[in-house]
Formats: structure tokens, C-alpha cells, sequence
């Protein structure tokens, strides 16, 4: 069966450090890939897609993405994160072609001040 | 332009108790979906429809129907609440041209306690 996984269930940094967030795939076909971002006490929020074409994407906040398709990965990162970035982060894949949208299981993100 | 919007934001129910948990779009878009989120398990597909008329069962769909009228609703109901339903609950909403689904935006969500 499909699955998304996100392996950092909680990652705590200091203000200024890069974040890297894990996301892998399981589906052998086409994929559109997902970021979603929740602050504490709101709903999801679209952060970035992919679709096609060139596989670092860029999104709102500074954050970024790169698909890479010989791992089943779509990382996501920042370079310097902020107290305002502490929020639980959100993979999801969809199957082209298909209504199929499947999230990972998300990444709970502490920002120390 | 109001996005998705649910209602209630809150609830309490007593066990056996039924409800419908509202959920309305005003960006035309055809795809809407319900999905339940609990602590360590992400977010669940509960229903989901394609468009007006259409629907189909997600993955915990068990205790839940859901119908499509008009593009712009997709009402859940919970026909017999039970205290396993206690949980946050998202109505979400997507364009979905040409076969992709072009990213979810979501309703602010109804927190549901069954007691």
C-alpha cells in the first residue's frame, strides 16, 4: 500500500539553525508532493508543491523542498529558522492522476528563542 | 472571499448522540474532503467527493455519511457518537483540474468530545 513517512516525529533547534525535515514515498508511479504547516492551535496551511519540473521548490517563509526521485524523498528546509517557525509540518503526496492524498504522519518542530 | 468554513468550532456530545458537522467552499473547487487528527496519527481520511453527487468512502469512514448536494457543502454527519470519535475534525477543499489535486486548503477545523 502507499505510505508517506516522516521519520523526525520532534525536532527541537535554536533560532538560526538549519532545519532539514525528512519525507518519504512509497508509490512506484507519478506523484504531486506536498508541504503543509500547522501553527499551534490552527488549521493546515499549504507551505509548498511540487508538480514537475525543476525539483528544488521554493514556498513561503524562506522554506524550500527538493524532490528527489531516485530516493522517494521531498525534504524539506530552511536555512535559519525562526521562534515563529515552531508549528507541526505536514508531507502529503497525491497520485497523479488520481483523487489519492496521503499524509505522513507529521513532524512536531520546537524553535528555541 | 471566506475560504472553507466550518461550523462548530467546538462540540460536546453524549455518547449515541447524532450531529452534522457543517462544511462550506465558496472557490468552486470540485474536490472536498473530511479528515479526522489525532495525536501520533496524522490526519485520517474520513469521506471525500469528487464533485456534486459524488462521494466515496475514505480510510475510517466507519460511523460517518456524508453527501454532496451542491459544489459548495459537504455536511458529515455522525450518526451515533461514540467516545473513539472524540477527535479534531478538517473540512478541506481542492481545484482539481485536470486530474491533479492542485493542494488543500482547509477549514479551521471542529473540535469534537464525546462523553
Amino acid at each position: 500500500a502507499q505510505s508517506v513517512s516522516q521519520h523526525n516525529h520532534h525536532v527541537i533547534l535554536s533560532e538560526a539553525a538549519s532545519l532539514e525535515l525528512g519525507c518519504n514515498y512509497s508509490y512506484g508511479g507519478t506523484v504531486n508532493l506536498f508541504w503543509y504547516v500547522q501553527y499551534p492551535g490552527q488549521h493546515l496551511q499549504l507551505l509548498l508543491k511540487y508538480f514537475s519540473g525543476d525539483p528544488l521548490v521554493k514556498g513561503i517563509k524562506g522554506f524550500e523542498a527538493e524532490f528527489i526521485k531516485s530516493k522517494f524523498s521531498f525534504n524539506l528546509r530552511k536555512p535559519s529558522v525562526q521562534w515563529s517557525d515552531t508549528a507541526e509540518y505536514f508531507c502529503a503526496v497525491n497520485l497523479s492522476g488520481t483523487y489519492k492524498y496521503i499524509f505522513g504522519t507529521g513532524t512536531r518542530l520546537k524553535v528555541l528563542a | 472571499n471566506a475560504g472553507v468554513t466550518q461550523t462548530p468550532k467546538f462540540q460536546v456530545l453524549k455518547t449515541g448522540q447524532s450531529m452534522t458537522l457543517q462544511c462550506a467552499q465558496d472557490m468552486n473547487h470540485e474536490y472536498m474532503s473530511w479528515y479526522r487528527q489525532d495525536p501520533g496519527m496524522g490526519l485520517r481520511l474520513i469521506h471525500y467527493s469528487v464533485g456534486a453527487g459524488i462521494t466515496d468512502q475514505g480510510e475510517v469512514p466507519n460511523g460517518y455519511n456524508v453527501s454532496r448536494s451542491t459544489t459548495e457543502d459537504f455536511p458529515l454527519r455522525l450518526l451515533s457518537a461514540a467516545p473513539s470519535q472524540t477527535s479534531v475534525y478538517f473540512c478541506a477543499s481542492s481545484y482539481g483540474g485536470d486530474g491533479r489535486n492542485y493542494g488543500y486548503t482547509f477549514g479551521s477545523g471542529t473540535r469534537l468530545t464525546v462523553v
